[in-house]
């Protein structure tokens, strides 16, 4: 069926680098994707969302980068800092259907 | 955004047993949604709560297991039945506005003994 994923399970980043995390989906009729952020303890807190007549969109240190001809997202975060150590997910959604279809998860580490 | 409250925050239950959870918001809101998270995994989603009728359940999950209602559009409960150690795990609860994207409460850890 189709999936969401991410490349790579862990990320570790120094403190003040820049972080990208990938993730591919494979639904080609997705139009609407959302980078959430989870934190222990905690349910997942929205980050950024793009829709797919867009290919760019900035947030406050954070951008998504959309390809829709590789079905492929990322999530950019400027200047990493120790707050932003968690567990991310890329969602996908399709028109106006609302459920969502979640990505395995990467945990980002920051190293002080 | 809404401050969605979910009701307990954690629980330890003995295997056969069922746990009822509960979602509140504090504003009306029109689709409400149950997820479960595994130990280490992603969101998998349960079913969407719908007002005064029967929720809408995903492949796999099942309305004699999982039992959801939603009396009104602030409120709604999932109930995991005869539990098992395979059922421990987050239970998330997540609304949507029009127009906006989903958010979520900070779920219900449970665990099966």
């Amino acid at each position: 069926g189709e999936s969401v994923g991410l490349h790579l399970p862990t990320l570790s980043v120094q403190e003040g680098d820049n972080s990208i995390i990938n993730c591919a989906y494979s639904n080609s009729a997705s139009d609407y994707f959302i980078w959430y952020k989870q934190e222990s303890g905690k349910g997942p807190q929205f980050i950024i969302d793009i829709r797919s007549n867009m290919d760019k969109r900035q947030g406050q240190r954070v951008t998504v980068l959309l390809n829709k001809t590789v079905k492929h997202l990322s999530l950019q975060i400027a200047a990493t800092q120790p707050g932003d150590s968690a567990v991310y997910f890329c969602a996908e959604t399709t028109g106006a259907n609302s459920k969502l279809t979640f990505g395995k998860g990467i945990t980002l580490s920051v190293r002080p | 955004s809404a401050v969605i409250s979910q009701k307990p925050s954690r629980d330890i239950c003995q295997r056969g047993t069922s746990l009822t959870i509960q979602c509140q918001v504090d504003s009306q809101v029109t689709m409400m949604f149950w997820y479960r998270q595994q130990p280490g995994q992603s969101l998998t989603l349960i079913a969407t709560a719908n007002q005064g009728s029967e929720a809408t359940y995903e492949s796999g999950f099942v309305i004699d297991k999982f039992p959801i209602s939603r009396p009104n559009l602030t409120f709604s409960t999932l109930t995991v039945s005869n539990m098992s150690p395979e059922d421990s795990s987050i239970y998330l609860c997540s609304v949507k506005f029009s127009n906006q994207p989903q958010h979520f409460g900070d779920g219900t850890r449970l665990s099966i003994l």
